[in-house]
């Protein structure tokens, strides 16, 4: 079965940081890969995604993420934390061509530091 | 485009009373989704509709939670009768056929059931 790992409950980094959330996922070949953002009060937000090609994906507001084969991995990164950063994000998991059966990790929150 | 649109935003009711959360999706997204995000679970997928018919309810808890969707620009979960362990924000989904797995959320409703 399919299944996502975000090791790190809370981060807690200071504003002009850089960032790396990181997300761990098994599954029997390569899954579709995602990362979500969700404010206090507000849904889910889709930052980036993975379905295949260039490792290296680009997403909204400065994240990008890098998709690791050998290492099961799909690491959020940002250069330069915003204060406007600061929310829950949460990496996800699914299968190919089959979006009911999305699996989301627990959770990374993430506070900025003036 | 206004987005998901979910009411009410947030429902307080007591044990044993029928609850009924709304959703309008996005106009023109064929796939909706109801989702359950609580601190012990994070978030599960209930039930999934593509063009009004539910696909997938292996996620709906028990058969006190129902689902419809009546047309394509409106679906309802009910929770008859709603007991504490319900308590939760509710996420609904929309993504459009092309693009399965763009999937925008609403803001969510907060239910307490006391």
């Amino acid at each position: 079965a399919q299944s996502v790992t975000q090791p790190d409950i809370h981060i807690t980094v200071s504003e002009g940081a850089s960032l790396e959330l990181r997300c761990n996922y098994s599954y029997g070949a390569t899954p579709y890969l995602f990362w979500y953002v969700q404010s206090p009060g507000q849904g889910l937000q889709l930052l980036l995604k993975y379905f295949s090609g260039d490792t290296l994906v680009q997403g909204i507001k400065g994240f990008e993420a890098e998709f690791k084969r050998s290492q099961s991995s799909f690491n959020l990164r940002k250069p330069s934390v915003h204060w406007s950063d600061a929310a829950e994000y949460f990496c996800a998991v699914g299968p190919p061509r089959n979006n009911n059966d999305m699996r989301f990790g627990a959770g990374t929150r993430l506070t900025v530091k003036p | 485009d206004a987005g998901v649109i979910q009411s009410p935003r947030h429902e307080v009711t007591e044990m044993g009373q029928e609850v009924t959360l709304r959703c309008k999706p996005i106009s023109g997204h064929n796939s909706l989704f109801w989702y359950r995000q609580t601190m012990m679970r994070g978030l599960e997928l209930l039930i999934y509709f593509n063009n009004n018919v539910p696909i997938d309810d292996s996620g709906m808890p028990e058969d006190r939670f129902s689902a419809k969707m009546p047309n394509a620009s409106f679906s309802t979960l009910k929770i008859q009768p709603s007991e504490p362990r319900d308590s939760a924000v509710y996420f609904c989904a929309s993504s459009p056929g092309d693009t399965p797995y763009e999937q925008y959320f609403g803001p969510g409703t907060r239910l307490t059931v006391t």
